[in-house]
């Protein structure tokens, strides 16, 4: 079955340093999507930044990078310059790309970041 | 603006009592979607609609009902089944599901903050 692990419950970051959160996945499918959300406390999910499985280059999104290993089933998020606002949980998800459940996401447990002036 | 909106922002329910949660769409999306958050965890799909009139069970769909008789619109009833509707609800929507569609990403409303009486 698939999975989506988020090992880190919690990570600090002092402003304009980076920062990397992790996620691993686990699927036999060979065709996936990889997403990393934003949530603020406010609630709203905000889409960061996606990789498919057959992307040969690392998604990037302004300050966000996915570094994407696929032998070792990771996408780990790269958030350069940390920002104040950055401050949110962060989620990871999967995306199935077969069966009658396609296009449906799972997600991991969340990191919750918090950035220190 | 085109978006999703999710009403109300919080809603209070009596036991034994069915309450109705709204989501708009105006982004012509096909596919909509309904997760529930619990407290410290990622989102759970409860149920999700491909196209008008048709809508198909997720992961934790006993004690929901839902109808889409439009393609804006995908409320989400809790039913006085559902023992423990205390949570965080999500709506989100996507052009579809399709693989063909390489990002196919899913954009959040707001969110239902639905607490028990």
């Amino acid at each position: 079955a698939q999975k989506i692990t988020q090992t880190q419950p919690g990570m600090f970051v002092q402003e304009k340093e980076a920062v990397t959160l992790d996620c691993t996945y686990d699927t036999s499918d060979p065709s996936y999507g990889l997403f990393w959300y934003k949530q603020p406390s406010s609630g709203e999910m905000i889409f960061l930044i996606y990789q498919g499985s057959y992307d040969q280059q690392n998604a990037t999104e302004g300050r966000y990078s996915l570094n994407f290993q696929k032998a070792r089933k990771s996408a780990n998020l790269v958030i350069s310059a940390s920002q104040l606002g950055d401050s949110a949980m962060y989620f990871c998800a999967m995306r199935y790309n077969y069966g009658g459940s396609q296009g449906n996401l799972i997600f991991g447990k969340g990191t919750k970041l918090s950035v220190k002036p | 603006d085109g978006g999703i909106t999710q009403s109300p922002k919080y809603l209070f329910r009596k036991e034994g009592q069915n309450v109705t949660l709204s989501c708009e769409q105006n982004l012509n999306h096909d596919a909509m979607y309904w997760y529930r958050q619990d407290p410290g965890q990622g989102l759970r799909l409860i149920y999700y609609s491909q196209i008008v009139n048709d809508f198909q069970k997720g992961d934790i769909a006993e004690g929901y009902s839902v109808s889409r008789e439009k393609k804006e619109s995908f409320p989400l009833t809790v039913t006085s089944a559902q023992k423990n509707p205390t949570a965080f609800y999500l709506c989100a929507s996507s052009i579809g599901t399709g693989t063909q569609i390489a990002k196919n990403i899913q954009y959040f409303g707001a969110g239902t903050r639905l607490s028990v009486l």
